[in-house]
């Protein structure tokens, strides 16, 4: 699987937008962007997914640049509750049920 | 519908102690896959089973091991304790498949993990 590369950590207040970006050159076509995140003292738990076009759930936006070599996770509205590790994760077509993590992002959330 | 359960939540063993981490699926997932989190790492890929099966394996030593069992629960046994199995062990399963779903597209749901201690 490609590598991603995130941003050690991020700042953000409550109730405004926040951009979660993500960098994977080596993409390949059938690669698709995975976004987990993780909130203490919890298991990672999935925020959306996509292959070329632009995805839009209850939870987040993804964002796919049209080279696909890099991609923005939105919160739209960040809450308190939304302060986690998030993590990008690329998944071949053909791949297993296994992800492969890096280090994330740390999300803090301001009041 | 109860989430991925995981037991048991936290456990503290000494150097060379062995270890059974259990881990209870979704209903209806017959896919389980284990991870192991060290502190301020994401996590990293064990193993996966899918219908009783081993399917994939990560790069872990051999004192690592798992099984599935019929009711496609799962454990994970950890032999010879090292100081650096300390960690949260994560385990995960998945809707469709193998892979989650067609096209490597399936969301992984995951446990709240064990916590391991080694002293």
């Amino acid at each position: 699987d490609a590598k991603t590369t995130q941003p050690n950590s991020m700042e953000s207040n409550e109730e405004e937008p926040v951009h979660l970006p993500c960098n994977h050159s080596t993409i390949s076509g059938t690669d698709y962007i995975h976004w987990y995140r993780q909130l203490p003292s919890q298991g990672p738990e999935y925020v959306i997914h996509g292959l070329t076009s632009n995805v839009n759930n209850r939870m987040a936006s993804l964002a796919i640049a049209e080279d696909r070599k890099s991609s923005t996770l939105i919160l739209h509205r960040a809450t308190l509750r939304d302060a986690a590790v998030y993590y990008c994760i690329l998944r071949s077509g053909g791949s297993q049920g296994n992800l492969i993590f890096g280090k994330g992002t740390k999300l803090s959330v301001k009041p | 519908d109860a989430g991925v359960t995981q037991s048991p939540t936290h456990l503290i063993k000494t150097r060379g102690q062995q270890v059974t981490l259990r881990c209870s699926p979704i209903s209806g997932h017959k896919s389980v896959s284990w991870y192991q989190q060290v502190l301020g790492q994401g996590p990293q890929f064990i193993f996966q089973y899918y219908e009783k099966e081993e399917r994939g394996r990560g790069n872990f030593p051999d004192r690592f091991s798992a099984r599935q069992f019929p009711n496609y629960s799962s454990e994970l046994n950890v032999n010879a304790l090292l100081l650096g199995d300390s960690a949260l062990y994560l385990c995960a399963s998945t809707r469709l498949g193998l892979a989650g779903g067609p096209a490597g597209t399936g969301e992984l749901f995951f446990g709240e993990g064990s916590r391991l201690t080694v002293l």
